[in-house]
């Protein structure tokens, strides 16, 4: 079993709808959840971050950790085609100080219809 | 200014030629990573500095060596270029002194090598 699992899709939205991305990963120790976007030929760029378990808004976007069930997900509302990016899940772990140590998701790549 | 450059952004080369890649950022971060990132494997480590005295092999360092020049300087070599590293190269940087080390990606380098 992969660390990280994600949905490559694609997956085509109208604008407006409300998107959910979502990663599963098996690590336990896992703490720190990311996401990152990336339009096409730039860079990753960090997204929300949430430690452990619960919700985080940020406008739009809203990240949320369960992980009791080791899964993640990222909803973004009121959907855009500026939010046509691949979306990137990453964790790490605190344990031994490794909270360096990302491991990525392969990335969802996503359109918005206009 | 962009935190994180990369340089440079694109680069033909040939089978057995060494090429260097280089980074730079001003975001005053101690750590600095090298990844590649290749469709349908995702990102994959190279290389990782904790700081100017401290590099380390990542999960694919074969055939890569780094040069931490600076704090604020990272370069990456590819000794004899084969055609299978061709790929997107990345440089990123976080901040040890932060309890969730989120990482921050430069623009990206697409290097093909012939």
């Amino acid at each position: 079993q992969k660390e990280v699992e994600q949905d490559p899709g694609p997956l085509s939205v109208p604008e407006g709808a409300i998107v959910s991305l979502n990663c599963t990963y098996s690590n336990s120790a896992f703490q720190y959840f990311m996401w990152y976007r990336q339009y096409s030929r730039k860079g990753p760029e960090l997204l929300m971050y949430t430690y452990s378990s619960g919700n985080k808004e940020d406008g739009r976007f809203t990240a949320q950790v369960d992980k009791s069930s080791k899964y993640i997900s990222l909803f973004i509302r009121d959907s855009q085609p500026s939010d046509s990016a691949t979306y990137l899940c990453a964790m790490s772990g605190n344990s031994g100080g490794s909270n360096y140590k990302l491991t990525f998701g392969k990335g969802t790549l996503l359109t918005v219809n206009p | 200014d962009a935190d994180v450059t990369q340089t440079p952004r694109n680069r033909i080369t040939k089978t057995g030629k060494r090429i260097m890649l280089e980074c730079s950022q001003t975001k005053g971060h101690d750590r600095m990573y090298w990844y590649r990132q290749d469709p349908g494997l995702g990102l994959r480590l190279i290389y990782y500095s904790f700081d100017v005295k401290d590099i380390n092999k990542g999960e694919i360092s074969d055939g890569y060596s780094v040069s931490r020049q600076a704090q604020a300087k990272f370069s990456l070599s590819l000794e004899s270029a084969i055609p299978n590293q061709t790929a997107l190269y990345f440089c990123a940087t976080s901040d040890s002194g932060l309890v969730a080390e989120t990482q921050y990606f430069g623009p990206g380098t697409r290097l093909l090598v012939l």
